[in-house]
Order: C-alpha cells, then structure tokens, then sequence
C-alpha cells in the first residue's frame, strides 16, 4: 500500500514568489493534516481537514498561506508571496477513524532565497 | 488549547543503557498520547502510543508510561542500540477527531 505522497520533496525559490506543495494521503483516510517543521523542533499544524472540510486553520497564516483539499482526497499548500521565514519542511500527514494514528509524507523542504 | 512539553532537548547514553524521555501535557481531556521517531531528513513515524485508560503499554525495547494525574507520559528504551539515535516527539490529542500537538522534540545519540 502506498504511503503518503507529497511534491515536490525540494523546492528553491526567491523571496516574493509563489510556491506550491501537494500532498495524496493514503487511500481511505479521511484526514489530513499540514504541519510546519523548522530546522531542530517539532511539527506545528498548520490546518486539519475532515474529508474536504478545513476544521482547524487557526494557525495558518491566511495573508499569504492558502490551501484547498478537493473532493476530499488530495491537497494543495499554496504560499503567496514567499517571506525568508518561509524556509522550513512542509509536512503532510493523514489518519484514519478508527486508530487515529498519523502517517507522515516525506515532506517538502522549501528554502525562500 | 493544548500544549506539550518535553525534556531533555538532548541525550545522550551509552550503547545498551536505557533512555527516557518526559512529556507533560496542558489539556487534562487528552486522551491520546503517541511517540513519533524522526531519524535525519526523514519522516517521523510511530513507534508507540498510548491511551488514557491504559497506565503503561510495552514494545519489545520500548515503553511508554501515562500519569493523568500528573498529566505526565515518558517513553523508556531499553538496551539502547546505535540505531535508536533519532530525534523523538511526544504529542497529544484531545479526541479522536482533534488535531495532534506535538512536543519540541529529544534528540538522542547513543554512543558505540
């Protein structure tokens, strides 16, 4: 079974620019998660969504982070424009009912020049 | 909402010593507790959990331990191997549908 499937794995960008991160959960898991992880800590969410409805994006920066989650299986991290700030790991994750457990993509490294 | 706690930021230990790790928690409704292993550039994955009606829960080489009094859980490894040298988080949830925090993390090395 495949995991959690995320693109692009490295991204390099100048600061103002735009960028974009998808992420296909694992079949049959109705949720997912985009976490944020900088350099030495710990992932920080920044929206959950059950099936396609975003239920917790309190900590998402909604001047310049955008995401949509379509028909309730794959989603899209749009940042824009990029701040030097930006530069960090973007986890995706998804769960299912019944354990809950989270199963992370391999992530996208994105570094804002 | 709910925070997580965790020490130590590093550790360090001698091949087959035993580690442990502290994480409390703010919300005294979690009830989910899971322990993630994040070894360099990779993805962190579950090693262990444990749920609030369960006081410890074993692994082979690991445990985990839960005191919802003290809103206290600890992961324990035992007989530590090169291979255990990772970055380790704590992280808890408040219900089954809720988002999961997760602690700062403790890197661990151990030493040959």
């Amino acid at each position: 079974e495949a995991g959690v499937v995320q693109s692009p794995r490295y991204k390099i960008i100048e600061k103002k620019q735009p960028v974009a991160f998808w992420c296909n959960p694992i079949s049959g898991h109705n949720t997912l998660y985009w976490y944020l992880q900088n350099l030495g800590q710990g992932p920080e969410l920044l929206i959950r969504y059950e099936n396609e409805e975003a239920v917790d994006d309190s900590q998402l920066p909604k001047d310049r982070f955008s995401a949509e989650r379509l028909k309730g299986v794959d989603s899209t991290l749009k940042i824009q424009p990029a701040e030097l700030g930006d530069s960090a790991v973007y986890l995706c994750a998804s769960s299912e009912v019944v354990t809950g457990e989270l199963f992370f993509g391999e992530g996208s490294r994105l570094t804002v020049l | 909402g709910e925070n997580v706690e965790q020490h130590p930021s590093t550790l360090s230990v001698q091949e087959g010593d035993s580690a442990v790790i502290k994480c409390t928690y703010s919300d005294s409704a979690s009830n989910y507790f899971p322990w993630y292993k994040q070894e360099l550039g990779k993805r962190p994955q579950l090693i262990i959990d444990i749920r609030s009606n369960v006081g410890e829960k074993k692994d082979q080489r690991i445990a985990v331990t839960l005191n919802k009094t003290a809103k206290h859980f600890s992961l324990h490894i035992t007989e530590t191997q090169p291979e255990d040298s990772a970055v380790y988080f704590c992280a808890a949830r408040l219900f089954s549908y809720d988002k999961v925090i997760f602690g700062p993390g403790t890197s661990l090395s151990v030493i040959p």
